[in-house]
């Protein structure tokens, strides 16, 4: 069912660095590529989307970059905060689809 | 609104009981989902409904679990008998195909421990 695979499950970043976390996914069909964050005792939330017609899409201090021939993707976290510290999870799906299918999430650590 | 509403958010029995998870999605939404969050598997779909209508259900581990979806407004995921294996956090969570893209609302979880 791994239809998308995530790195790292884990990283510590000091505060003010660059947070990377990478995904891949296998299904071409996939059309929407999502990124939830989910804090402690909490349902994930939506951070940020992309569509593979754009190569990078921009909100605030997140990033998110687009590789559809290497069916890759991946988040960017500008001036990492200590707020920002939690779990991350890249997902994919085919629009009008709601078949989502979440990435093993990466455990972000921002250290002040 | 309210968001996904789950109950119970914790439940901690004894292996061989039934297990009943109960969601309420937000309103108007038509898509539901049940998720099963681990240490080893991430976040795993076990079911997803449309309209009431079980889509599909390839992720449910076995027979032991089910999934009800009997109106708009309440859905359940039944373990029977369960097992200290099933111990995880199980979310409900709800969407609709509006323009913006497949946004799912997840509930906050119901963290289950079976001993």
């Amino acid at each position: 069912q791994q239809q998308v695979k995530q790195s790292p499950q884990s990283l510590i970043v000091q505060k003010g660095g660059i947070s990377i976390i990478n995904c891949a996914y296998e299904n071409t069909a996939f059309d929407y590529f999502p990124w939830y964050q989910q804090f402690p005792g909490k349902g994930p939330a939506l951070l940020i989307a992309i569509r593979p017609d754009v190569s990078e899409k921009k909100e605030g201090r997140f990033t998110i970059s687009f590789n559809k021939s290497a069916k890759q993707f991946s988040l960017h976290i500008m001036d990492s905060q200590p707020g920002d510290s939690a779990t991350y999870f890249c997902a994919a799906s085919k629009d009008n689809n709601n078949d989502m299918r979440f990435g093993a999430g990466t455990r972000l650590t921002v250290k002040p | 609104d309210a968001g996904v509403i789950q109950s119970p958010r914790h439940e901690v029995t004894e292996m061989g009981q039934e297990v009943t998870l109960r969601c309420k999605p937000i309103s108007g939404h038509d898509y539901l989902f049940w998720y099963r969050q681990t240490m080893m598997r991430g976040l795993e779909l076990l079911i997803y409904f449309n309209n009431n209508v079980p889509i599909d259900d390839s992720g449910m581990p076995e027979d032991r679990f089910s999934a009800k979806m009997p109106n708009a407004s309440f859905s359940t995921l039944k373990i029977q008998p369960s097992e200290p294996r099933d111990s995880a956090v199980y979310f409900c969570a709800s969407s609709w195909p509006g323009a913006t893209g497949n946004t799912i609302y997840f509930g906050e979880g119901s963290w289950l421990t079976v001993v």
